[in-house]
Formats: C-alpha cells, structure tokens, sequence
C-alpha cells in the first residue's frame, strides 16, 4: 500500500492561472481532506469530501473547489491563483467513522508568481 | 474562536533530558485532542490521541480541561525524536476538521 499519494508535488504557476492537484487515498479509506500549509505554519482544513460531497468546508474562498471520485481520488482546483496562494497542499485521507486520525500525503507544493 | 496555540517555535533539549512541548486550546465544545509528527523527508503522521490514552515511543499527553492544555511529554528525549510537532483539535461532537497549531520543532542534541 502506497499510502495517500499526491499530484504533481511541485508546480509554478502564474497569477490569475487555474491549478489542479490531484490525490489518491490510503487503501480502505473513503474521505478525502484538503489541507493548505504556508511556510512556518501548520496546517489549515480548506474542506472534506465523503460520499462525492463536500462534507465541512474551512474559511477559504470559493475559488477553492473540489471534487471526490466514485474511486474516492480527490481534486482541489484553485481559480485566478493569488501570490498568496503559495503553499502547499496536503490531502489527508481516513476513514468516515475515524476523522481524527489522518493520513497524509507528501503534498504538492505551489508556487504562484 | 477556535483556536490551538503552541507558543514555541523551538526547543532544544540533550539527549537524555526530559521534553515537554506546550499546548493550549480555546475551544467551548467537547474537543479532541491530537498530537501529530513530521520527520525530516518524511510526512506528517499521527503521533497519539488523548482519548486513546497510550504511550507512544514514550511520550503521553495528558488533557487538562481546567488549563486548556494538552503538552506533549517525554522523560528522556532520543535523537530520534528531533522532529517537527503539532498539536491538533477536533470537535467531538460535529466537526470533521482537525485544527493545527503552529508546531514546535524539537531538536534533541547529542
């Protein structure tokens, strides 16, 4: 089992761009959480998917989406990418009934020029 | 407002020495507590919980509802434990997010 795996794990994009980072649970889970970390902070919840919905979402803007697959893979898009997006982008994955113990992946780290 | 404070940003300690990194909360609900950890080149991984109430690798964490704590301790700090560690809430009752304090990064010198 590979664990949770992410998508590309390093990306530039430029202000006003449009980004996709894609994730892979741990075998056996079926919720999905996304996870923005900026430089010198921990991490902060951007929103959760179970059951192909968005089940809690954190204080992001919509520019934040998301998407869960029937195979429980994830998508996090960003529209009209601000500098401030930079940081990366962990997905964590568990299981419906254990959301406190996560699984996270080795992130994506975005930079935005 | 939720929130989950770990007010050092380092600490550095000899092996052999006992640890305690700090944690606070401000959360009115039931919370649960986590400690999670990253190793260098490694992910961020689950360390312990308070409701499990276990030792791992030596360190427990006791929660303190009167305080609002929740510090991770250990009575004889390995090299092998020179990580980065953050403390992490979650609402019991309702809530799917865990929220992450700062972390503290530990540095356990030879």
């Amino acid at each position: 089992d590979a664990g949770v795996t992410q998508s590309p794990t390093h990306l530039i994009k430029t202000r006003g761009q449009q980004v996709t980072l894609r994730c892979s649970p741990k075998s056996g889970h079926d919720t999905v959480s996304w996870y923005q970390q900026a430089l010198g902070q921990g991490p902060q919840f951007i929103f959760q998917y179970y059951e192909e919905e968005e089940r809690q979402r954190g204080n992001f803007p919509d520019r934040f989406s998301g998407h869960q697959f029937p195979n429980y893979s994830s998508e996090l898009n960003v529209n009209a990418l601000l500098l401030g997006d930079s940081a990366l982008y962990l997905c964590a994955s568990s299981f419906s009934r254990n959301t406190g113990e996560l699984f996270f992946g080795e992130g994506s780290r975005l930079t935005v020029l | 407002a939720q929130r989950v404070t770990q007010p050092e940003k380092l600490l550095s300690v000899f092996k052999g020495a006992p640890v305690e990194l700090k944690c606070n909360y401000s959360y009115s609900g039931s919370p649960e507590l986590f400690w999670y950890v990253q190793y260098s080149r490694q992910r961020l991984q689950l360390l312990l919980r308070h409701i499990s109430r276990e030792s791992i690798k030596g360190f427990t964490a006791d929660l303190n509802k009167g305080e609002t704590s929740f510090h991770l301790k250990k009575p004889f700090a390995q090299e092998e434990d020179s990580a980065m560690y953050y403390c992490a809430l979650s609402d019991m009752d309702s809530s799917y997010k865990l929220i992450f304090g700062s972390g503290t990064r530990l540095l356990v010198r030879p």
